[in-house]
């Protein structure tokens, strides 16, 4: 399968900081990107949807202004958590969708866990 | 209504048992669906697709869809200890989870 990948795996910042994860597929060019978080024993809880070169696609009750996505390229996506909390300190985790003529599937990193200390 | 509904779990199983999750979804028009597992503090990861009604084998696992019906399911035979993690459905293109069902194999 393909392979996506995460920097960094794990971070502790302080309250107050951004931190910035990056999302590579490193060997196809993703169609789509999403990103998730998700709460210990909780189901992943999709934040955003981001196309190559266009703004994100947020989920209801995500801030926009707080969680920055930028889609540079077909095999990067970014991250950053401004202003951090604890509150924020969650597991993230970034996941690429690629087309192959009919067929679609979707990737994930290894994930990000995120302490905001 | 949720895109997608998965049986609640936790589900229990003894070694060398089939393990059988089930999955619906509301949205009659979708055409893929995935099965992830996901092990206690790592990622998902994509073990089974289906396109087509009926079944699809993959080793010891086999997806069944019925698109009629609108679930989906996964078996695990010979189950292992190690097949002991929350398995995730999912449909193609709608980004979204169900909430999984947590397999337990008892060796």
């Amino acid at each position: 399968g393909a392979v996506v990948s995460q920097h960094p795996s794990r971070v502790i910042c302080k309250s107050g900081t951004s931190v910035k994860i990056e999302c590579r597929s490193l060997d196809f060019q993703a169609t789509t990107m999403f990103w998730y978080r998700q709460f210990p024993k909780q189901s992943l809880m999709l934040m955003a949807t981001s196309n190559e070169g266009s703004k994100a696609t947020y989920e209801q009750g995500v801030e926009k202004d707080k969680f920055l996505i930028n889609h540079a390229s077909l095999t990067l996506s970014t991250l950053t958590v401004t202003s951090a909390h604890p509150e924020d300190s969650s597991f993230y985790i970034c996941s690429a969708g690629v087309t192959s003529g009919v067929d679609y599937e979707q990737y994930f990193g290894p994930g990000t866990r995120l302490t905001v200390t | 209504q949720k895109e997608v509904e998965q049986n609640s779990g936790p589900l229990s199983v003894p070694e060398g048992a089939i393990a059988s999750l089930n999955c619906t979804y509301s949205d009659r028009g979708s055409q893929s669906f995935f099965w992830y597992r996901q092990y206690s503090g790592k990622s998902p990861e994509l073990i089974m697709s289906i396109y087509s009604n009926g079944d699809k084998e993959d080793g010891r696992f086999t997806a069944q869809l019925n698109k009629a019906s609108q679930y989906v399911s996964l078996l695990i035979r010979d189950s292992q200890p190690s097949d002991s993690a929350t398995y995730l459905c999912a449909v193609a293109g709608k980004s979204t989870f169900g909430d999984g069902t947590t397999l337990t194999v008892k060796p």
